[in-house]
């Protein structure tokens, strides 16, 4: 299986200020359709998951500006440009290349 | 507006069986691959089973082959998961989700204990 690493697990952050997750795979998630399929979820408190960032740098529908994802390979980043209230919460990257797909340990943005 | 409602889920003694359902609205649901993926209480996410389209191709997470079957019916815009021999390390809420985890359910919670 593909292990996702993310750093930090924990990260305190100050509204208004920027925040970055890394996280790295065990292997490249290039997928032979030429495709990374890297996706950033995000976890509220008591609340189910939800996905902000497809195929590295794409957001979905409805997700705020501030944040943004890059990376390539084995190396990805999702970042916030200025955290708000509502950013708290657990965040997983999780890679859909290869079955079965697999989730990072999770990063806990609090304020 | 796209939805995904689980049921079926609940108290299932070790060894006992669940059969989970979800229903799909707001979205083409025959067009795209569907999973099932679980959160044990306080951690994190893992993947449990997925299947294609119509429903020809299915992947199980190696502890659940064998005893949890995935399947869908397109005419009801359903997705299921049918779990046999459920363990206490099953025990976890359980999301439906597809689009590669664009869309994602409330979740049911499966508790297997005696």
């Amino acid at each position: 299986d593909v292990v996702m690493t993310q750093s930090p697990l924990s990260l305190p952050v100050t509204l208004g200020q920027p925040a970055s997750i890394s996280c790295r795979s065990s292997q490249s998630l290039v997928n032979s359709d030429g495709n990374t399929y890297l996706n950033w979820i995000q976890q509220r408190p008591g609340q189910s998951p939800r996905r902000l960032i497809y195929k590295v740098s794409n957001r979905d529908s409805g997700v705020p500006d501030r944040f943004s994802g890059r990376g390539s390979g084995t190396d990805f980043t999702l970042k916030i440009s200025r955290v708000e209230a509502e950013d708290v919460g657990v965040y997983y990257c999780m890679q859909g290349t290869d079955w079965p797909a697999t989730f990072g340990q999770g990063t806990k943005v609090e304020i | 507006e796209v939805q995904l409602v689980e049921s079926g889920g609940g108290l299932v003694q070790p060894g006992g069986s669940l059969r989970l359902s979800c229903a799909a609205s707001g979205f083409t649901f025959s067009s795209y691959w569907m999973n099932w993926v679980r959160q044990a209480p306080g951690q994190g996410l893992e993947s449990v089973a997925n299947i294609n389209e119509d429903g020809s191709a299915k992947n199980y997470v190696d502890s659940v082959k064998g005893r949890f079957t995935i399947s869908r019916d397109n005419a009801k815009n359903s997705l299921y998961l049918q779990m046999n021999s459920l363990r206490a390390e099953d025990a976890a809420v359980y999301y439906c989700a597809g689009d590669q985890m664009g869309y994602w359910g409330q979740g049911t919670l499966v508790t297997v204990s005696s």
